[in-house]
């Protein structure tokens, strides 16, 4: 059974203090792994796809890596409008059903 | 951009109901999927549709029906509504084929009383 792990549950950073938020997965033959971004009474709005380990993807203050069992998004000095849950999930074999992660609730405060 | 609306943001509803809930895509998406999310358990699969008229359980379908008679709409239908179903409902959509995102509308905030 695919399994994905998102790690911490939550996170306290104050403005411009980096930081990462971790996803690992166990599933039988990634095709790939997306990150999304959820507010808080808003549905999860995509950000990322990465499709194979060494994979690396950036936007504004974000950015994503991947290896063969784990995924970073790395945070570069945040701002407090970054606050939010952040998703991961896989997708895997011949599925096109993904697998979610239950996601790291961020707040960064000024 | 793609656009996914959801009927309602919030609704109340009793125990025993009939409850319909209904979504909408702009954008010729072939998969339409409905999630419920729940504090501590992320988000769980309740049907997703691969084509009209088309549909397969996910992960929870109990208590749970579908209809997509159109392309661009996907609707889930509660039987008999119960407490339990009290949840925040997602619809999403995405093309077919290859590796693609999931575009989520706003969601449903659905109380059972």
């Amino acid at each position: 059974e695919d399994q994905v792990t998102q790690s911490p549950e939550a996170l306290r950073l104050q403005e411009g203090e980096s930081s990462s938020l971790n996803c690992s997965y166990t599933v039988s033959g990634l095709r790939g792994l997306f990150w999304y971004r959820q507010d808080p009474g808003k549905g999860p709005e995509f950000l990322f796809t990465l499709y194979s380990a060494g994979e690396e993807k950036e936007k504004e203050r974000l950015k994503a890596t991947l290896t063969k069992k784990e995924s970073f998004l790395h945070i570069t000095a945040p701002k407090p409008e970054d606050s939010a849950t952040y998703l991961c999930a896989v997708q895997a074999g011949g599925s096109y059903i993904p697998t979610f992660g239950r996601g790291t609730s961020l707040i960064v405060h000024p | 951009d793609v656009k996914v609306t959801q009927s309602s943001r919030y609704l109340v509803k009793r125990t025993g109901e009939k409850v319909f809930l209904e979504c909408v895509q702009d954008m010729d998406h072939e998969n339409m999927f409905w999630y419920r999310q729940d504090p501590g358990l992320g988000l769980r699969l309740i049907y997703f549709s691969y084509d009209v008229k088309m549909k397969e359980k996910g992960d929870i379908p109990e208590g749970y029906s579908v209809s997509r008679e159109k392309k661009e709409r996907f609707s889930l239908i509660l039987e008999s509504a119960s407490t339990n179903q009290t949840s925040m409902y997602l619809c999403a959509s995405s093309l077919a084929g290859g590796l693609q995102p999931q575009h989520f509308g706003d969601g449903t905030r659905l109380s059972i009383l």
